[in-house]
């Protein structure tokens, strides 16, 4: 079965100061792997995801995200954080979709909090 | 920007009563998504589906959720009787899987359910 652990449930992190959120993932096979932000009261809005090839990749908002297969970790960063980007962040993995079950499975989301 | 529509955006209802929460998801998308987040259990799969057609519905409690795609344009989730333990916030989500990649989900606003 897949499963998603972010270990972190609250960050806070000042204004202008580096960002980085864990993600550890279990999967059978070659994952799928996203980040979605979910701000109060909004649905999740996907940052970046992560298929194949270049194992660091690039998402909106300034974040990236980097698949380290030996750690099974796909953790997210974002060099200068801005208080906009308080919010909740989920970590998902999904099956290749081959015409069978591709669910996501979420992780348990961790809060992040910006102070000035 | 094309977004997945839902409607109610938020519903308060009494114990027995029938809900029926709706989304709207992008045009060409062939895969549709309904999760359940609360604070206790995060984001839950209830049922998806691939070009209307229900793939996984195993995170539904049967006797009272029902989940439909009339048409490619609509699909509907069902509670009958609700529970106040169904409080909670739904998300349907629209994807495009083809071809063994998975371009990432989309998701919309969200249902507040309440049930008093």
């Amino acid at each position: 079965a897949q499963s998603v652990t972010q270990p972190d449930i609250h960050i806070t992190v000042s204004e202008g100061a580096s960002l980085e959120l864990r993600c550890n993932y279990s999967y059978g096979a070659t994952p799928y792997l996203f980040w979605y932000v979910q701000s109060p009261g909004q649905g999740l809005q996907l940052l970046l995801k992560y298929f194949s090839g270049d194992t660091l990749v690039q998402g909106i908002k300034g974040f990236e995200a980097e698949f380290k297969r030996s750690q099974s970790s796909f953790n997210l960063r974002k060099p200068s954080v801005h208080w906009s980007d308080a919010a909740e962040y989920f970590c998902a993995v999904g099956a290749i979709p081959n015409f069978g079950n591709e669910k996501l499975t979420f992780g348990t989301g961790t809060r992040l909090t910006i102070i000035p | 920007d094309a977004r997945v529509t839902q409607t109610p955006r938020h519903k308060v209802t009494e114990m027995g009563q029938e809900v029926t929460m709706r989304c709207q998801p992008i045009l060409g998308h062939n895969t549709v998504f309904w999760y359940r987040q609360t604070m206790m259990q995060g984001l839950e799969l209830l049922a998806y589906f691939r070009n209307r057609a229900p793939l996984d519905d195993s995170g539904m409690p049967k006797d009272r959720f029902s989940a439909e795609m009339p048409d490619a344009t609509l699909a509907t989730l069902k509670i009958q009787p609700s529970e106040p333990r169904d409080s909670a916030v739904y998300f349907c989500a629209s994807g495009l899987a083809t071809g063994g990649a998975n371009y990432g989900y989309t998701f919309g606003s969200g249902t507040r359910l309440t049930v008093v």
